[in-house]
């Protein structure tokens, strides 16, 4: 049984361009959640997908934005990047209250 | 404002100690409480979680005690080995919120000294 995955591993893009982040879930989970986790810190709640919605956002700006389609897997869309947009993206799956995060994706804004 | 308050940033341990990590928490409409474990350069992984109707969960040599009063929670690593020496978050949720997403804390650094 897979779990989750994110492609790619890493990402390196330049000021001001827009970056696509992917991410499965795992078997049996219909929910994806995006996270954004900075050097040194605990990941930070972007915003959550359920029934290809988003349903809840954190305190991120309308450059972030996602979209899940109908086999659950999900995108994270980031535009106009700026440097402090360099972090580890980690996408989380459920089916209820227990979150199950992948690898992460490393983007690196230069 | 941060709604989680994670300590110690860094915890050192010998090898077969008890490796403790508190948690305190503000939003009074929490009531599911993970932890998880992280390595460098992966996502974390769920340890270990707990409601608050009860006051302590145990899996193997992670415990997990709560203190509703307190609003505290605290993870215990029995019989730490240098395996465990890795990041730790706890985070917090209203499992009643629908799409709210966890809370976590700045971490914990814990290395386990052979």
């Amino acid at each position: 049984d897979a779990g989750v995955t994110q492609s790619p591993t890493h990402l390196i893009k330049t000021r001001g361009q827009q970056v696509t982040l992917r991410c499965s879930p795992k078997s049996g989970h219909d929910t994806v959640s995006w996270y954004q986790q900075a050097l040194g810190q605990g990941p930070q709640f972007i915003f959550q997908y359920y029934e290809e919605e988003e349903r809840q956002r954190g305190n991120f700006p309308d450059r972030f934005s996602g979209h899940q389609f109908p086999n659950y897997s999900s995108e994270l869309n980031v535009n106009a990047l700026l440097l402090g947009d360099s972090a580890l993206y980690l996408c989380a799956s459920s089916r209820d209250v227990e979150q199950y995060f992948g690898p992460g994706t490393r983007l690196t804004v230069t | 404002q941060q709604q989680v308050k994670q300590s110690p940033q860094s915890l050192i341990v010998q090898k077969g100690g008890i490796s403790i990590i508190n948690c305190a928490y503000e939003n009074t409409a929490f009531d599911y409480f993970p932890w998880y474990q992280q390595f460098p350069g992966k996502g974390p992984a769920l340890l270990i979680a707990i409601r608050p109707d009860v006051s302590e969960k145990k899996e193997g040599r992670f415990t997990i005690s709560f203190n509703k009063s307190a609003k505290q929670f605290s993870l215990h690593i029995m019989d730490s080995q240098p395996g465990d020496s890795a990041t730790y978050f706890c985070a917090a949720k209203n499992s009643g919120g629908g799409a709210d997403g966890l809370t976590f804390g700045k971490g914990t650094h814990l290395i386990i000294q052979p």
